[in-house]
C-alpha cells in the first residue's frame, strides 16, 4: 500500500499568511493526487485535482505543486473560511489512500 | 446540481447486517466509477470499495473483503453498499463519491468529485 505523510499534522496560522501544507508518497504516484479541504461536521470538498489542477470554483489563492512522492498545498493568502482540515490523496493506485490531514487553526 | 445522497445509517449490533444507499442526481450515473469512503476519529479517511460504471467490475478495501459488497442500479441512479458481519472497527461516516478522470500523457488520472453528506453508522452492542 501507498502511505501519505502528511505535514504538519496541525498549523496555526492568521489571516493573510502563506500556507503551505506537504505530502510525500512512499512510492510515486505519476502525480495523480488530490487535495481536499473538510469543514467540521462536513463532508471533504475537492479542491485540487493531478496535483495541481485548479477545480472548478476553487479561489485562486489555493494552488497544487509537485511530482514524484513530495506534493504541496499552498494558500497565498489565508482567508477566515479557509480554517478547516486539508487532506491529500493518491489515486494511482489501490488501495487508494489519503494522508493523515493537516488542520489550519487560527492563531 | 451534482450531488449525491446517501441514507441508510444507523446503529448496529456487533454482527449485523446494514445496507447503505447512496442516490445521484444531476448527473449521468452511469458514465461514472462510485466508490465508498469511510472516516472515523481513529482511522481518519479510509477508502472502502469500488464498482466500475456498469457494475462488472468490484473492489475492496482487504479489512471489509468478504464481508461487504459494492453494487449499484443505473435504472434507479443509485449504488449501495451491502455490509454485513459488521464490526465495532466499522463504525464511520460513511460517504459516496463519484469518480471522476481523464488521461494525461498516457495515465489515468481520477479524483472524487462531489461528495455526499454522509451518513453514520454504529456498531456497538
Amino acid at each position: 500500500d501507498i502511505q501519505l505523510t502528511q505535514s504538519p499534522s496541525f498549523l496555526s496560522a492568521s489571516v493573510g499568511d502563506r500556507v503551505t501544507v506537504t505530502c510525500r508518497a512512499s512510492q510515486g504516484i505519476n502525480s495523480v493526487l488530490a487535495w481536499y479541504q473538510q469543514k467540521p461536521g462536513k463532508a471533504p470538498t475537492l479542491l485540487i485535482y493531478s496535483a495541481s489542477n485548479l477545480q472548478s470554483g476553487v479561489p485562486s489563492r489555493f494552488s497544487g505543486s509537485g511530482s514524484g512522492t513530495e506534493f504541496t498545498l499552498t494558500v497565498s493568502s489565508l482567508q477566515p473560511e479557509d480554517f478547516a482540515t486539508y487532506y491529500c490523496q493518491q489515486l494511482n493506485s489501490y488501495p487508494l489512500t489519503f494522508g493523515g490531514g493537516t488542520k489550519v487553526e487560527i492563531k | 446540481e451534482v450531488q449525491v445522497v446517501e441514507s441508510g445509517g444507523g446503529l448496529v449490533q456487533p454482527g449485523g447486517s446494514l445496507r447503505l444507499s447512496c442516490e445521484a442526481s444531476g448527473f449521468a450515473l452511469s458514465g461514472h466509477w462510485m466508490h465508498w469512503v469511510r472516516q472515523s476519529p481513529e482511522k481518519g479517511l479510509e477508502w472502502v470499495s469500488r464498482i466500475s460504471s456498469d457494475g462488472s467490475s468490484t473492489k475492496y478495501a482487504d479489512s471489509v473483503e468478504g464481508r461487504f459488497t459494492i453494487s449499484r442500479d443505473n435504472a434507479k441512479n443509485t449504488v449501495y453498499l451491502q455490509m454485513s458481519s459488521l464490526r465495532v472497527e466499522d463504525t464511520a461516516v460513511y460517504y459516496c463519491v463519484r469518480d471522476v478522470g481523464r488521461s494525461v500523457g498516457g495515465i489515468w488520472h481520477k479524483w472524487f468529485d462531489p461528495w455526499g453528506q454522509g451518513t453514520l453508522v454504529t456498531v456497538s452492542s
